[in-house]
């Protein structure tokens, strides 16, 4: 059964700080991997998906990475800014399975 | 494109009263996946389905809740007998493509939620 956990729990950047964000997960056997932002009292928007085939997708400042013979996925935001507060969530699709979502990295970026 | 619409937004029950969640996926999307979260806790997958099919209700509990996708309209997610414990947010996500098929599975889209309360 696939699990999936995110590091750190919590993030508190001043703004224009470069930052990681990181996903792990324990069955390599995925179709891909999803990064979502939830803002608070709202639904999640989808921000990459990266596919099993791919190491990397890029959308503006974000870009995700994917190995998936470590079982890990990172998603570093550039420049980062106040507008960038939210909670951020992994979702890994894998076989014979539905999506799995991580817990989320809560992140604020200070003024 | 209209993306995916959930209704209502917020709702309040008393405890022993039925609540009813409706779905609406996007265009062209034939594939609805329902989740609940709870206050500080992750989303928890409920159930999965096609046009009327279920594909996979593991997450869902065995009594009180029920899910359907009818060929048309929403998809409803049915909470008989309300509990307190059923306060949380009901979210509700689609994708084009099956998500247990061929590589290049399809992405997943959310609506913005439906958060029930229980007295």
């Amino acid at each position: 059964k696939q699990e999936v956990t995110q590091i750190p729990a919590a993030l508190s950047v001043p703004e224009g700080e470069n930052l990681v964000l990181n996903c792990s997960f324990t069955d390599s056997a995925i179709y891909n991997l999803q990064w979502f932002r939830q803002d608070p009292g709202k639904g999640l928007t989808s921000l990459l998906l990266i596919q099993s085939s791919q190491r990397e997708q890029t959308s503006g400042r974000l870009n995700a990475s994917l190995d998936k013979s470590s079982g890990r996925s990172t998603l570093y935001i550039a420049a980062s800014q106040p507008g960038d507060s939210a909670t951020y969530l992994c979702a890994v699709n894998s076989y014979g399975q539905n999506f799995v979502f991580g817990p989320g990295t809560r992140l604020s970026v200070l003024p | 494109n209209a993306g995916v619409m959930q209704n209502p937004r917020h709702l309040v029950r008393r405890r022993g009263q039925e609540a009813r969640l409706r779905c609406s996926p996007m265009k062209g999307h034939s594939h609805v996946y329902w989740y609940r979260q709870l206050p500080e806790e992750g989303l928890k997958f409920m159930v999965y389905l096609q046009k009327e099919n279920i594909i996979d209700e593991s997450g869902m509990p065995k009594e009180r809740f029920s899910a359907e996708f009818p060929k048309e309209g929403p998809s409803i997610l049915r909470i008989q007998q309300v509990v307190r414990g059923d306060s949380a947010a009901y979210f509700c996500a689609s994708s084009e493509l099956s998500p247990r098929g061929a590589p290049n599975t399809g992405e997943l889209f959310f609506g913005e939620g439906s958060r029930l309360t229980v007295l």
